[in-house]
């Protein structure tokens, strides 16, 4: 099993749907992080859950609603979203050993095409 | 405002060259940058990393330099191979209330052709 999982790979929605993106990781880490990567921008952080509890809430719009049920699973709950929300949605984990050298292990991504 | 940046969005190299990737800081609180590596249609893969107390790390053809007088970091492959065209992301880490906090540049575009 790869260490990060991302799923679906590609979501096409409509304004007034619901959808949600799962994220799962084998790692046994206990940090997880929802970035998103816009066409010829940095990635930009969304949310950051540290040992199950929201540490992080980057600014994010309220149609954006990340949930962590347990230490190895992250969702992103989507609804009403605009076409300018397109993007590649991508989840990440670390350890939270102090002594750790900053990396973040990504997955493959979600694709996401608001229509 | 962006805390690191990469001035370059793409970069053409010969086989067999040197390849140079540049970057650029504005915060001297990091505890480590690091590169990575995306294909298209994959998530981004670690390269490589340096920590802000060193100057150079050197792994197999990739090495990266930082300067932080000059807030600067450079990844530099040699010889580079075709296998290496990808977009490359300079990123800042902080650990902080049990998370690293990763910031992100633009990236650049490295096409290594033969």
């Amino acid at each position: 099993e790869t260490g990060v999982t991302q799923t679906p790979r590609h979501l096409v929605m409509g304004m007034t749907n619901k959808k949600s993106l799962k994220c799962e990781q084998h790692l046994g880490h206990n940090a997880m992080y929802w970035y998103k990567q816009s066409a010829k921008k940095p990635l930009e952080l969304m949310f950051v859950y540290s040992l199950e509890e929201r540490v992080e809430n980057n600014s994010v719009p309220s149609r954006f609603s990340p949930e962590c049920p347990n230490s190895s699973h992250l969702f992103l709950h989507l609804h009403t979203l605009q076409p300018e929300d397109s993007a590649l949605y991508l989840c990440a984990s670390s350890p939270l050993d102090i002594a750790n050298t900053g990396e973040l292990f990504f997955g493959e991504g979600s694709r996401l095409t608001v229509l | 405002d962006q805390q690191v940046k990469q001035n370059s969005p793409s970069l053409s190299v010969q086989e067999g060259r040197i390849s140079i990737l540049n970057c650029d800081y504005t915060n001297s609180m990091f505890d480590y940058f690091l590169w990575y590596k995306k294909y298209p249609a994959e998530g981004p893969t670690f390269l490589i990393s340096i920590s802000s107390i060193k100057d150079k790390n050197e792994d197999g053809r990739f090495t990266v330099f930082l300067n932080k007088s000059a807030k600067h970091l450079s990844l530099h492959i040699v010889p580079s191979q075709p296998g290496d065209s990808a977009v490359y992301f300079c990123a800042a880490s902080s650990f902080s209330g049990g998370y690293n906090k990763l910031i992100f540049g633009a990236g650049t575009r490295l096409a290594v052709h033969p």
